[in-house]
C-alpha cells in the first residue's frame, strides 16, 4: 500500500516569513495530492491540491509542487500569518479505490 | 457546497455497547465514503472505504466485524463500533468523495468517541 512521510512534524516560523512542508510517497500509481489544514478539534479543510500531470500550482500565498519522478511534493506558504496557524496534512492518493493515505502531519506555529 | 455532515458529535458510552455514527453527504451525492480514525496529535488513519451498495473494503488490520460499515444510500454511510471497549475511544472522522470532481474529498466534523 501507499506509504506517505512527512516533515517536519513542528514548525515555528516568524509572521511574514515562510513555511515549507516536506512529503514522500511510495506509490508510483498515486496521481493526486491534496494537502489539508486541521485546526484543534475541527475537520480537515482542503487548502490546496495538484495532479500528477502538474508541477506546480499556486493559490495565493500557498503553493505546491510536485516531483513524480522523485515522489516528492512539498507545501509552501508566503507572508504567513498568526490564523495559518494549525496542523497540516498531506496526502496521496487517487489510485484504483480512490483512497487517501495522509501524512503524519505538520505542526505549525506562526509567531506575532 | 460539498457539506458533509456527521451524527452525534460527541458520544460517551459504557464498555461493551454499540455505538453508530452517520455521515451524510448533504448537498452532493457520493458513492464512495471513507472513515478514519484519528488519535490525539496524530494523523488519519483510514479505517475502510464505504461503496454504496456494495460490502465495504478494510485497510489492514481494521477488523471488520467490531467496525460494521453500511453505505445504504448515495447521502448517507453509517459506522457501528461493536462491543466497544476504553482503547476504541478515538475520534472518527468520515469523508465523502464528489462524484462531480473525482478525487475531492470533503470531510465531516468527526465524533469523539469515549468508551468508559
Amino acid at each position: 500500500g501507499e506509504n506517505v512521510e512527512q516533515h517536519p512534524s513542528t514548525l515555528s516560523v516568524q509572521e511574514g516569513d515562510s513555511a515549507v512542508i516536506k512529503c514522500t510517497y511510495s506509490d508510483s500509481a498515486s496521481n493526486y495530492f491534496p494537502w489539508y489544514k486541521q485546526e484543534l478539534g475541527k475537520r480537515p479543510q482542503l487548502i490546496i491540491d495538484i495532479r500528477s500531470n502538474v508541477g506546480e500550482k499556486k493559490d495565493q500565498r500557498i503553493a505546491v509542487t510536485l516531483n513524480k519522478t522523485a515522489k516528492h511534493f512539498s507545501l509552501h506558504i508566503t507572508e504567513t500569518q498568526p490564523e495559518d496557524s494549525a496542523v497540516y496534512f498531506c496526502a496521496a492518493g487517487g489510485g484504483a479505490g480512490n483512497q487517501f493515505y495522509f501524512g503524519t502531519g505538520t505542526s505549525l506555529t506562526v509567531i506575532p | 457546497g460539498a457539506v458533509v455532515s456527521q451524527h452525534p458529535s460527541r458520544v460517551i458510552c459504557k464498555s461493551g455497547t454499540s455505538v453508530k455514527i452517520e455521515c451524510r453527504s448533504l448537498d452532493f451525492q457520493a458513492t464512495t465514503m471513507f472513515w478514519y480514525r484519528q488519535f490525539p496529535k496524530q494523523s488519519l488513519m483510514l479505517m475502510a472505504t464505504s461503496n454504496e451498495g456494495s460490502k465495504a473494503t478494510y485497510e489492514q488490520g481494521v477488523e471488520k466485524d467490531k467496525f460494521l460499515i453500511n453505505h445504504a444510500s448515495l447521502t448517507l454511510s453509517t459506522l457501528t463500533v461493536t462491543s466497544a471497549h476504553p482503547e476504541d475511544s478515538s475520534f472518527y472522522i468520515c469523508s465523502a468523495r464528489d462524484l462531480g470532481r473525482t478525487d475531492t474529498q470533503y470531510f465531516g466534523p468527526g465524533t469523539r468517541l469515549t468508551v468508559l
